[in-house]
């Protein structure tokens, strides 16, 4: 139990471009949703919490208008990088916290996804 | 917000030794302290995690330990294995905030 998947593995597009990015928890409801960035070798960066039905809260330095995120059901969060550059490519990871229960302050990690701007 | 450093960044031990990574944070909110580990190309996994009320915890080979007061905790692992080899990753988080902020992570290669 408490898988989570994200879509796509990989993407490569070109510069000024947007791409979405779905993570899903498959087996369980998740509250809260976290949207991390990691570049080689370093460490998980919170991006952004995204929590089902309301607005996401943002670090601070991330450009909320440039990474738009999305949490339309307790299964979903969308990660929209708005007119991709190259700096933004990256190890684009989500976690999915479940919701109450022995296990409810446990994080879930996707897969990640690496996207490669040109 | 919440600051968590880690150390050291890279740590190589012969198969059998013990191997120990430590974490500070600054936020004295924080109550909750998981590890992860990533191997290569692969999602973080949790291998074990404490909360603000317990000192020491643990679990097989693994074991981590919490001082309030000084605001570090660390992971220790004994008999290591060459699968113990990956990135290891502390965390922090104030349980009613559920955010994570992790530390810059430890590079753990067990040498057979």
């Amino acid at each position: 139990g408490a898988v989570v998947s994200q879509h796509p593995s990989w993407v490569i597009c070109k510069s000024g471009t947007s791409v979405k990015i779905e993570c899903r928890s498959l087996d369980f409801q998740a509250t809260t949703m976290f949207w991390y960035r990691q570049f080689p070798k370093q460490s998980l960066m919170l991006m952004a919490t995204s929590n089902e039905g309301s607005k996401a809260t943002y670090e601070q330095g991330v450009e909320k208008d440039k990474f738009l995120i999305n949490h339309a059901s307790l299964t979903l969060s969308t990660l929209t990088v708005t007119s991709a550059h190259p700096e933004d490519s990256s190890f684009y990871i989500c976690s999915a916290r479940m919701a109450g229960g022995l296990r409810g302050r446990e994080q879930f990690f996707g897969p990640g996804t690496r996207l490669t701007v040109l | 917000g919440e600051n968590v450093e880690q150390h050291p960044s890279t740590l190589s031990v012969q198969e059998g030794d013990s191997a120990v990574i430590k974490c500070t944070y600054s936020d004295s909110a924080s109550n909750y302290f998981p590890w992860y580990k990533q191997e290569l190309g692969k999602r973080p996994q949790l291998i074990i995690d404490i909360r603000s009320n317990v000192g020491e915890k643990k679990d097989q080979r693994i074991a981590v330990t919490l001082n309030k007061t000084a605001k570090h905790f660390s992971l220790h692992i004994t008999e290591t294995q060459p699968e113990d080899s990956a990135v290891y990753f502390c965390a922090a988080s104030i349980m009613a905030g559920n955010q994570f902020y992790f530390g810059t992570g430890t590079s753990l290669t067990v040498i057979p």
